[in-house]
């Protein structure tokens, strides 16, 4: 148990689809990421959110929305998306400031067809 | 600016034999640095973490690291590998100041243990 826990831990999805990532955190923490991991490619940070304000977004496109409706949910909406788009969706969480680390769950593997 | 660099992309090693995994950082701020390690199809599982206090820290599994600010590394050992240490690890740094943080990863050192 990581203390962050991610949802559905697989998807497929066709291009035509609406499907959404759920990330749940039960660890006081006031921040939470998402981070995108392709094959061979660096990890990705897309958004970040500090008291569920969106804080940092890395030029992502639209077909991916963010949602934080409170400082322990995270979710990321999808649709419309590419096959290029097929990654591990890695969510995290930590305290904004200071120096603690970032808290990961196990990640949603996407697969789009 | 801050910016990680992992030295290896792979290093294998035999079943027994120590590990050393390299890292260098360049920060404009006192960062902390963090080791974090993924087997397939996991998240990232935190390793151990230097916040400016001891520079030889200890972590779980038997891995250590020892921060050198003189030669602005963060390397990572282990006195004898283990198959089960066989998976990716990611060197991370992060700082804050006035109210924004930026945390920065490596690319990664995928480590293959041989029996």
């Amino acid at each position: 148990e990581t203390g962050v826990t991610q949802t559905p831990r697989h998807l497929v999805m066709g291009m035509t689809n609406k499907k959404s990532l759920k990330c749940e955190q039960h660890l006081g923490h006031n921040a939470m990421y998402w981070y995108k991991q392709s094959a061979k490619k660096p990890l990705e940070l897309m958004f970040v959110y500090s008291l569920e304000e969106r804080v940092e977004n890395n030029s992502v496109p639209s077909r991916f929305s963010p949602e934080c409706p409170n400082s322990s949910h995270l979710f990321l909406h999808l649709h419309t998306l590419q096959p290029e788009d097929s990654a591990l969706y890695l969510c995290a969480s930590s305290q904004y400031l200071g120096n603690s680390p970032l808290h990961f769950g196990n990640g949603t593997r996407l697969t789009v067809t | 600016a801050q910016s990680v660099t992992q030295l290896d992309s792979h290093v294998s090693v035999s079943e027994g034999t120590p590990v050393l995994l390299r890292c260098n950082y360049s920060s404009s701020y006192s960062p902390s640095l963090f080791w974090y390690v993924q087997h397939p199809n996991k998240g990232l599982q935190l390793l151990l973490k230097y916040t400016s206090a001891a520079t030889l820290v200890k972590g779980i599994n038997g891995f250590e690291a020892e921060f050198k600010k003189s030669e602005t590394s963060f390397h990572l050992t282990k006195p004898s590998a283990h198959m089960s240490d066989a998976a990716e690890y990611f060197c991370v740094v992060r700082w804050s100041s006035g109210g924004y943080q930026k945390v920065t990863f490596g690319t990664g050192t995928k480590l293959q243990v041989i029996p």
